[in-house]
């Protein structure tokens, strides 16, 4: 079965330390790697994708990519509490279907 | 350069009507993605239109369908509306396929009594 796999979390991380966003995907085909921040009752916002191995930087936010064990990271450098929401890791499968499917999301709590 | 556009913003409706949700992607974009999400769920995949033409829908009974019109806006329809159907409901349009960062609107949140 194709998808999508993210640890629930909270993780709780002090205000200034580096985040770290884990997910894994099962499609060893997948294309395209996303990753979005959903604050509690508000839609998806995307912040960051991939689509070639290794890292990709966006002010403090880094993408990490590793196609070989199916492993995508968000890391998050000098976390805020503005930075508490729930983060969605997102991958295209393989196939010629360029659907995003989704992971139920890492719930984040920076706390000051 | 405005985003996606979801209306309404609320929608009440009683167990058996119908739901017509609204979708406008971001100007130029083609594909336009709906997405179910119910409360402490992920994000379920609903349909996927295309140059007006639906590409994929994903594990949902025939009552939710919809259509893409020609300037690329689209609409979700949910018939026979049973309690479950209450969710948030999330539309998202891509430039083209192949090119799938996709955006999100606001979304619909729709109650079932």
């Amino acid at each position: 079965q194709k998808e999508v796999e993210q640890n629930s979390g909270p993780l709780s991380v002090p205000e200034g330390a580096i985040a770290s966003l884990n997910c894994t995907y099962s499609d060893r085909g997948s294309q395209s790697f996303f990753w979005y921040r959903q604050y509690s009752g508000k839609s998806p916002e995307l912040i960051m994708f991939i689509y070639s191995n290794g890292d990709k930087e966006d002010g403090r936010f880094t993408a990490q990519l590793n196609k070989a064990s199916q492993y995508v990271s968000l890391l998050i450098r000098d976390s805020q509490p503005s930075d508490s929401a729930t983060y969605l890791c997102a991958v295209t499968l393989s196939g010629g279907s360029y659907i995003p499917t989704f992971g139920r999301g890492t719930s984040l709590i920076v706390h000051p | 350069e405005a985003g996606v556009t979801q209306s309404p913003t609320h929608l009440i409706k009683t167990r058996g009507q119908q739901a017509t949700l609204r979708c406008s992607p971001i100007s130029g974009h083609t594909s336009v993605y709906w997405y179910q999400q119910a409360l402490g769920l992920g994000l379920q995949f609903l349909l996927w239109y295309d140059e007006g033409e639906e590409r994929n829908r994903g594990n949902f009974p025939p009552r939710f369908s919809g259509r893409q019109f020609p300037n690329y806006s689209s609409e979700l329809n949910v018939n026979a509306l049973e309690l479950e159907d209450s969710a948030l409901y999330l539309c998202a349009s891509s430039l083209e396929i192949g090119r799938t960062e996709a955006f999100f609107g606001q979304g619909t949140r729709l109650t079932v009594v």
